[in-house]
């Protein structure tokens, strides 16, 4: 079965920088969760998009930006890249139904970004 | 606003040992929960869900889970443990509109040892 895809696996960048992680979810999954894991944390959420819209959002830095495009694909862009910004950034996918039913998540593998 | 809390940052069994991790979870609202389970290095995968269904929840590798409401846990057991099942595992709490953050707990490391 297809599982929600990120890409690329792996980035390093330097300070002051820029990165952008793309993320697909599972096909006909319509709502997409960025979510920022530090070595040894748990999973921190930044943003949600439901139906290409966002949904929630939590904290997620103001250098950083994301969106969910038409074809339901995401991605995350980060900006001045911090030495704090190194972390396993991880995407989700989900089925909306409509907003009535907030139903399980898939994770993708993630992105380990290195700032240095 | 939801919050998850993990009673136990490390939990030590012996294999073929019970095991037992904690969750206990507050909500505004009639909460779904998962219990999510990452092995080093890997990305997270779902163990069980529970939303508003039978309130005693079977999930993968023979894990399963209690909602109780009077007293807002939601307790991941297994009768036994295996070697493999060493790992971190994460409580979640999300409330029931599509979209709305999963919050996680801080997590429970599970060792297992011979």
């Amino acid at each position: 079965a297809a599982g929600v895809i990120q890409s690329p696996r792996h980035l390093i960048k330097e300070k002051r920088e820029t990165a952008t992680l793309k993320c697909y979810p599972i096909p006909r999954h319509d709502t997409v969760y960025w979510y920022q894991q530090g070595p040894g944390q748990d999973p921190q959420f930044l943003i949600s998009f439901y139906e290409k819209m966002q949904s929630d959002k939590g904290s997620i830095p103001d250098r950083f930006s994301a969106q969910q495009f038409s074809d339901y694909h995401s991605e995350l862009n980060m900006s001045s890249l911090e030495l704090g910004d190194s972390a396993l950034y991880f995407c989700a996918s989900s089925l909306g139904e409509g907003r009535r039913r907030n139903t399980e998540a898939f994770f993708g593998q993630g992105t380990r970004l290195t700032v240095v | 606003a939801q919050s998850v809390t993990q009673l136990d940052s490390h939990v030590s069994v012996s294999e073929g040992t019970p095991v037992l991790l904690r969750c206990n979870y507050s909500s505004s609202y009639s909460p779904s929960l998962f219990w999510y389970v990452q092995h080093p290095n890997k990305g997270l995968q779902l163990l069980l869900k529970y939303t508003s269904a039978a309130t005693l929840v079977k999930g993968i590798n023979g894990f399963e889970a209690e909602f109780k409401k009077s007293e807002t846990s939601f307790h991941l057991t297994k009768p036994s443990a295996h070697m493999s099942d060493a790992a971190e595992y994460f409580c979640v709490v999300t409330s029931n509109q599509a979209g709305t953050a999963l919050i996680f707990g801080k997590g429970t490391t599970l060792s297992v040892s011979s």
